[in-house]
């Protein structure tokens, strides 16, 4: 069964740019869960989707959003961008979140902001 | 949310020895995993032990819910058990993991 796969892999951006990430989950599972790390902060929780819902989200900018779709892959936007946001950012999936199942991580995607 | 802390920040082994990472927190968890996180950033999955000892080949770990907290045990290290291991803990806020801010662990020939 594949894993966890997230694309691109390396992005450079300027400050004040875009970006969107994407994360398929393994087949079969329907949460999606994403987190910034960064040397300073650590790993942070971002947001959690469920059957295209957000269901939980963490202490970010409404500059960080995301989505789901039927399929269960998600996407995750920042919106201009700044130095900070600079990171590796990882998406983890599980067969239906809620606390109990354990979570497998994509490679992780990381983004450059100059 | 609940606070994660891990010891020792920093490790560092002779090849063959044995080590213990710790791993507290502050509140009941549903979900507590073991991962190590490889050169290329990915969070490798160790294990699943929100309660109870488990047991994978060199590794294994122990979690006493209880007492919050868990252990990871290494044993007969090799160069490749090097990296940062990571705990994280899922309060069943919303399938939100809690990181702990690592180990880093050199392991030397």
């Amino acid at each position: 069964k594949a894993g966890v796969t997230q694309t691109p892999r390396y992005l450079i951006k300027t400050r004040g740019q875009q970006v969107t990430l994407s994360c398929s989950p393994i087949s079969g599972h329907r949460s999606v869960s994403w987190y910034q790390q960064t040397p300073g902060q650590g790993l942070q929780f971002l947001f959690e989707y469920f059957s295209e819902t957000q269901r939980n989200k963490g202490n970010f900018p409404g500059r960080f959003s995301g989505r789901q779709f039927s399929n269960s892959r998600s996407e995750m936007n920042v919106s201009t961008l700044e130095l900070g946001d600079s990171a590796l950012y990882l998406c983890a999936s599980s067969l239906a979140g809620g606390g109990a199942d354990e979570q497998y991580f994509g490679p992780g995607t990381r983004l450059t902001v100059t | 949310g609940i606070q994660v802390e891990q010891s020792p920040p920093d490790l560092i082994l002779q090849e063959g020895a044995n080590s213990t990472l710790r791993c507290n927190f502050s509140d009941s968890v549903n979900n507590l995993q073991w991962f190590h996180q490889n050169p290329w950033g990915q969070l490798i999955n160790l294990f699943y032990i929100p309660s109870g000892t488990k047991q994978n080949g060199r590794l294994s770990a122990t979690t006493v819910a209880t007492e919050r907290y868990s252990l990871l045990y290494i044993s007969s290290s090799q160069t490749t058990d090097s990296g940062v291991y990571f705990c994280a803990a899922d309060p069943n806020t919303g399938n939100q993991f809690y990181f702990g801010t690592g180990t880093s662990l050199t392991v030397i020939p």
